[in-house]
């Protein structure tokens, strides 16, 4: 399988504060990479496909970037509703895998 | 716009099958794939597996064993089953559909639609 790996695992943010989050893959995995949010007791919700895309309906302060082994996702300016824990996952093999996650706090 | 749903039972024994539903509503389930995922109390997202409405499956190899993903096009549904359960099994399992975007030959699959979740507890 391919490992993915996040970091940092959390890390405290302020509000109006830019944040990157990177992931790195275990082997090349061109832009087959995505990056989710997850907010408790909800589902994940889709941000980025293809290492970076932004998905409809996501506001523009979220980017992606990255091909390879190493990807980011940066929040420009965090926003309250960001406070959350944001995944990464691959499909260029045909098990997919998730990074373990990166918890977003306030602080 | 579609809608997942997610039902079956939510305490089990060990050594009993997992059986979950999905039910979509507001498309249908048809030229799409469809996947279950699962997330242990307090840790990461896991793959089990996909299924194409057509019926063809792709299974995560630590699961294969005991997994078994069906379609239903008749219902709108899919359904997972996961045999053998044991406590490690414990976990919110979630449905969610599959976009494919296919730019320049390649092949993108992602998770853009997803149900709210079903919390399955396996506990004697």
């Amino acid at each position: 399988d391919i490992q993915m790996t996040q970091s940092p695992s959390s890390l405290s943010a302020s509000v109006g504060d830019r944040v990157t989050i990177t992931c790195r893959a275990s082997q090349r995995i061109g832009t087959y990479l995505y990056w989710y949010q997850q907010k408790p007791g909800k589902a994940p919700k889709l941000l980025i496909y293809a290492a970076s895309s932004l998905q409809s309906g996501v506001p523009s302060r979220f980017s992606g970037s990255g091909s390879g082994t190493d990807f980011t996702l940066t929040i420009s300016s965090l926003q309250p509703e960001d406070f959350a824990t944001y995944y990464c996952q691959q499909s260029y093999s045909t098990t997919w895998t998730f990074g373990q996650g990166t918890k977003v706090e306030i602080k | 716009q579609v809608q997942l749903q997610e039902s079956g039972p939510g305490l089990l024994k060990p050594s009993e099958t997992l059986s979950l539903t999905c039910t979509v509503s507001g498309g249908s389930i048809n030229n799409y794939y469809w996947t279950w995922l699962r997330q242990p109390p307090g840790k990461g997202l896991e793959w089990i597996g996909y299924i194409y409405y057509s019926g063809s499956t792709n299974y995560n190899p630590s699961l294969r064993s005991r997994v078994t993903i069906s379609v239903d096009t008749s219902k709108n549904q899919f359904s997972l089953r996961l045999n053998s359960v044991t406590a490690a099994d414990t976990a919110i399992y979630f449905c969610a559909r599959v976009y494919v975007v296919v730019p320049h030959g390649y092949h993108y699959y992602y998770m853009d639609v997803w149900g709210k979740g079903t919390t399955v507890t396996v506990s004697s």
